[in-house]
């Protein structure tokens, strides 16, 4: 069974610097690979998503990922945060089987300072 | 702007109460889907549809059920509340096929309080 793990529970960077957020999965194939950001006491927004292609995925707000299958990650990255990308971030893996189901994975809490 | 619309922000129940919480999305979309969400443990499927009348266990459906007579709505019901099931609840929805699915469309979710 597919399952995806975002080690980093908290991450604190400040304004102007960069990040990346880490995302692991598993899973047997390719699978579908997605990023998702959660400002605080709202729904989940799609940032970006990995079908197949191009390994480096760009994204909405300057957020983009790389699918890298031989380590399977697919690691968020931003070369410069801004004080509004403080939130809640999901990656998510779907398979091509059956109802595509997507695995959440625990999130990561972005913090900026200032 | 597509949308999947959830009834409620915010909801103040009674154990014991039936609960029900309502989601509708104007996509047209085949799919869609019931998770909860809690500190730690991050988004956990409790339902979902991937067509009218046709529903699916997630992975914790104990104490939960569904309702989707039409496409657009998808109903989640809590039989008997109980303080345990306190949470925020989050409905979205996708289209059926591989890679046209873009992803799942989140509401904006119901932060449900059990007393």
């Amino acid at each position: 069974a597919q399952s995806v793990t975002q080690p980093d529970i908290h991450i604190t960077v400040s304004e102007g610097a960069s990040l990346e957020l880490r995302c692991n999965y598993s899973y047997g194939a390719t699978p579908y690979l997605f990023w998702y950001v959660q400002s605080p006491g709202q729904g989940l927004q799609l940032l970006l998503k990995y079908f197949s292609g191009d390994t480096l995925v760009q994204g909405i707000k300057g957020f983009e990922a790389e699918f890298k299958r031989s380590q399977s990650s697919f690691n968020l990255r931003k070369p410069s945060v801004h004080w509004s990308d403080a939130a809640e971030y999901f990656c998510a893996v779907g398979t091509t089987s059956g109802t595509y189901k997507y695995i959440f994975g625990t999130g990561t809490r972005l913090k900026v300072l200032a | 702007d597509v949308k999947v619309t959830q009834s409620s922000r915010y909801l103040v129940k009674r154990t014991g109460e039936k609960v029900f919480l309502e989601c509708v999305q104007d996509m047209d979309h085949e799919n869609m889907f019931w998770y909860r969400q809690d500190p730690g443990l991050g988004l956990r499927l409790i339902y979902f549809s991937y067509d009218v009348k046709m529903k699916e266990k997630g992975d914790i459906p104990e104490g939960y059920s569904v309702s989707r007579e039409k496409k657009e709505r998808f109903s989640l019901i809590l039989e008997s509340a109980s303080t345990n099931q306190t949470s925020m609840y989050l409905c979205a929805s996708s289209l059926w096929s591989g890679e046209g699915t873009g992803g799942y469309t989140f509401g904006s979710g119901t932060r449900l309080t059990v007393v």
